[in-house]
Parts: structure tokens; sequence; C-alpha cells
């Protein structure tokens, strides 16, 4: 079983810029979550997608959007970069979504670190 | 909204001592309550949950009680080992599929030889 990927594993970009951020989800799941976690903090909900439409969204700006591809595989896509979106950027994978109930445990991938010079 | 509060670290404690890490939770109505951990350069993984009032969760000798009346999930392991040291986060869905599963700041743990 393959778990959760995610590419790049580090990159830096500078103010004001995109950044695209790619997940592969772990085999037989179909929801996907964004998460960013700055240091030393926990993880902040960014959204959440199944099958191809956003499920639920955290308290962040319409600059961060995503999308998710009819294999379930899905991209963080962020713009104008700002200073305080360097952070880790997780993925999660999960079986079901918010109507077919269960305990809803996440998968996570190793996550994309951004620095935003 | 829905939050979650857990002990500020880190915490640090000699091999075989007993571990509390307290976790409190704000939530409307009846959600799923979790234990995720995360292993020095490693992703964060699921180390226990409990979907229900009363529900116990264990795995790898760590355990948590869904305690709906104080609100609380507190993770405790009754002997640490070295290999236990890692940052754990106390975290709740209230939806299925892992719907906006919210986080706490998370607890650093030391064990000592």
């Amino acid at each position: 079983e393959t778990g959760v990927t995610q590419s790049p594993t580090h990159l830096i970009k500078t103010r004001g810029q995109q950044v695209t951020l790619r997940c592969s989800s772990q085999s037989g799941h179909n929801t996907v979550s964004w998460y960013q976690q700055a240091l030393g903090q926990g993880p902040q909900f960014i959204f959440q997608y199944y099958r191809e439409e956003e499920n639920g969204r955290g308290n962040f700006p319409p600059r961060f959007s995503g999308l998710q591809f009819p294999n379930y595989s899905s991209e963080l896509n962020v713009n104008a970069l700002e200073l305080d979106d360097s952070a880790l950027y997780l993925c999660a994978s999960s079986r079901g979504n918010i109507l077919a109930g269960g305990p809803g445990e996440l998968f996570f991938g190793e996550g994309s670190r951004l620095t935003v010079l | 909204g829905n939050s979650v509060t857990q002990m500020e670290g880190p915490v640090t404690l000699s091999e075989e001592a007993f571990l509390t890490i307290n976790c409190t939770y704000t939530a409307t109505g009846y959600p799923s309550l979790f234990w995720y951990v995360q292993y020095p350069g490693e992703g964060l993984q699921l180390l226990l949950k409990a979907t229900k009032a009363d529900d116990k969760g264990s795995n790898k000798g760590f355990e948590a009680t869904y305690r709906k009346e104080t609100t609380s999930f507190h993770l405790e392991k009754g002997s640490v080992q070295v290999s236990d040291s890692a940052v754990y986060f106390c975290a709740l869905s209230d939806g299925g599929g892992g719907f906006k599963t919210i986080f706490g700041a998370g607890t650093r743990l030391f064990v000592k030889a």
C-alpha cells in the first residue's frame, strides 16, 4: 500500500511569487486535507477536498486555493506569497467524507517546507 | 468554534517514568478524538483514537479515555522509553472522513536514558 507522498520536499520563494505543492493520496483514499504547520505550532486546517470539490475550509484567505484530480491527488496553490506563509505544508488523506461518518483518521505525508524570503 | 488545548512542553522524563499529557477540548456535538505523534524527521501519524464518550483508545502502551463530562482526552503511559521522544498532538474531528480535524499546539516529550 503506497502512502501519502508530497512534492517538493523543500522550496524557497520570494515575496509576491506563487507556489504549487503536490500530493498523492494513499491508495483507496478519496479525501485530501491540507494543513499549514508553522514552527513549534500544531497543524492549522486550510481546506479539504472530496471527489474534486472543496468540502470545508479553515480561516485562510482566498489566495490559498486547491484542486483535487480524478485520481484523488491534489494541489495546493498559494498566490502573492507573504513572509508569514513560511511553514511546513502537510497533506493528509482519508476515506469517506463528512456525510459518511466514521472516525476519520488522517494519513499524513512528510510535508513540503516552504521558505519565503 | 471547535478548539483543542493541550499542556505546554517540553516535558522531560527519565526512562520508565509515568507520562501524562493533558488535553481538553471545546466542541459542539460529539466529536471523535485523536492523539497523533510526530517522531523526529518523520510525518505525523495516528497514535490512538476514541469515537464516543467513555471509549478508551490504546496503542504502543499509550492510553487515553474520552471524558465527555470533563471534555478531556488525556494521554498516559505507564513507563516511557527513550524511543517515545517525539511531539504529541491532541486533535478532534466532528465529521466523517476526518472532516476539518483541529489540532492542539503539540507537546514535545524528551525521555532521558
